[in-house]
């Protein structure tokens, strides 16, 4: 079975260049999510998708931050503008909806120059 | 607000060695524990996790957890690591919201392992 696929696995942009981040969660996984990894912490959320709705947005910067669902399968994560202290590792996870269990892809490390 | 502490930043252990990671946690609820290990360059694998039941917990690579309330404590241990066991472990810690069943999952800062001949 694969697992959550992610794309790129790098990038390097300069400051005030968009960015775009793109996600397949498990074959089945209704529940996505998008972490931020700073260096040398945990992931933080973002936010997370039940199908195409966003149910928990409350930590994404929705000034620069976007993200989308539209078929309730793959997802997008946008940045724009991006800024230096953007530079981070963002990882996608997946799961069945109720269930803890998460699953994570191998990441886009960001690097903003 | 739930949150999970490793003490321990880095750990370096020989190889053959037996290796103990702290993980606690701070809940007065029920909890679901994860133990995550991070490759350098790579997304996030579970090692193991408790939901229930017995409180030892057997994972993947020979690594074991206990759970234990009292101590609000799931340190993670393996009899004897080697050298591609290098990577950083991530103890994580998520309790079910009761109303909506959301299950929001917060992790520790990461303890780096690092397996020497």
């Amino acid at each position: 079975e694969a697992g959550v696929v992610q794309s790129p696995r790098y990038k390097i942009i300069e400051k005030k260049q968009p960015v775009a981040f793109w996600c397949n969660p498990i074959s089945g996984h209704n529940t996505l999510y998008w972490y931020l990894q700073n260096l040398g912490q945990g992931p933080e959320l973002l936010i997370r998708y039940e199908n195409e709705e966003a149910v928990d947005d409350s930590q994404l910067p929705k000034d620069r931050f976007s993200a989308e669902r539209l078929k309730g399968v793959d997802s997008t994560l946008k940045i724009q503008p991006a800024e230096l202290g953007d530079s981070a590792v963002y990882l996608c996870a997946s799961s069945f909806s109720g269930e803890a269990t998460q699953y994570f892809g191998p990441g886009t490390r960001l690097l903003v120059l | 607000a739930q949150s999970v502490t490793q003490l321990d930043s880095q750990v370096p252990v020989f190889e053959e060695a037996p290796v103990e990671l702290r993980c606690n946690y701070s809940s007065s609820v029920s909890v679901y524990l994860f133990w995550y290990v991070q490759y350098p360059n790579q997304g996030l694998q579970l090692l193991l996790k408790y939901l229930s039941g017995s409180t030892l917990v057997k994972g993947i690579n020979g690594f074991e957890a206990e759970f234990n309330k009292s101590q609000t404590s799931f340190h993670l241990r393996k009899p004897s690591v080697h050298i591609s066991d290098t990577a950083e472990y991530f103890c994580a810690v998520i309790i079910p919201e009761p109303n909506t069943g959301f299950q929001k999952l917060v992790f520790g800062t990461g303890t780096r392992l690092l397996v020497s001949p």
